[in-house]
């Protein structure tokens, strides 16, 4: 079947622009994740969403962060006047629940904010 | 919260020799610890994973070890091929504050001819 997808897969901003990821999980995975990879590092927990529940923020690193999931599917990844430090790879990965399952990754999204 | 360290950043081995990796994590209340390989330009798939009442899970070529006791896990490459080449996360789940996977920063592994 089909997996995660995001869109796009590139995207170049000019720093102060704001700029929406958007995630397609896999059908009937109730968690969603958002990471954020910078070059050569690990991946960076920001945000998950699960059902209907309110969703850990935690990792979002500023205010100029948000997400939202819609009707418990489709997600997108908001950030509002990009600074060049948000250059990175936005990944986002779904599945069956917040416990210990598989999370199933996307091919991420380059954001490049000049 | 979880921290989780990963040892080599890079590693570089000949075509058939064994790789291993190494990843600490400090909290006693992660319990599931999956291993992740990434492709150039693609996203990080699942490889092989662990639960904490499992000390040692083995598929094919991929094998991973979990010692509880000093909060270290390992992953184990036999035999490897060129298209070994990537970049390896460990993660552990932490159930005490979110449920969420915490990732080492990767290794660099390079198999060569």
């Amino acid at each position: 079947g089909a997996g995660v997808s995001q869109s796009p897969s590139n995207k170049v901003t000019e720093k102060g622009k704001d700029v929406e990821l958007r995630c397609d999980p896999i059908s009937g995975h109730t968690a969603l994740y958002w990471y954020r990879q910078s070059l050569g590092q690990g991946l960076e927990f920001l945000i998950y969403f699960q059902g209907n529940s309110a969703p850990d923020k935690s990792g979002l690193p500023s205010d100029r962060f948000s997400a939202e999931r819609t009707g418990g599917s489709v997600s997108t990844l908001t950030i509002q006047r990009t600074q060049q430090e948000d250059s990175a790879v936005y990944l986002c990965a779904s599945s069956l629940g917040t416990g210990a399952y598989e999370q199933y990754f996307g091919p991420g999204t380059r954001l490049t904010v000049t | 919260g979880e921290n989780v360290e990963q040892h080599p950043s890079t590693l570089s081995v000949q075509e058939g020799d064994s790789a291993v990796i190494k990843c600490t994590y400090s909290d006693s209340a992660s319990n599931y610890f999956p291993w992740y390989k990434q492709e150039l330009g693609k996203g990080p798939q699942l490889i092989i994973d662990i639960r904490s009442n499992v000390g040692e899970k083995k598929d094919q070529r991929i094998a991973v070890t979990l010692n509880k006791t000093a909060k270290h896990f390992s992953l184990h490459i036999t035999e490897t091929q060129p298209e070994d080449s990537a970049v390896y996360f460990c993660a552990a789940f932490y159930t005490g504050g979110g449920n969420k996977l915490t990732f080492g920063t990767g290794t660099q592994l390079k198999v060569e001819l």
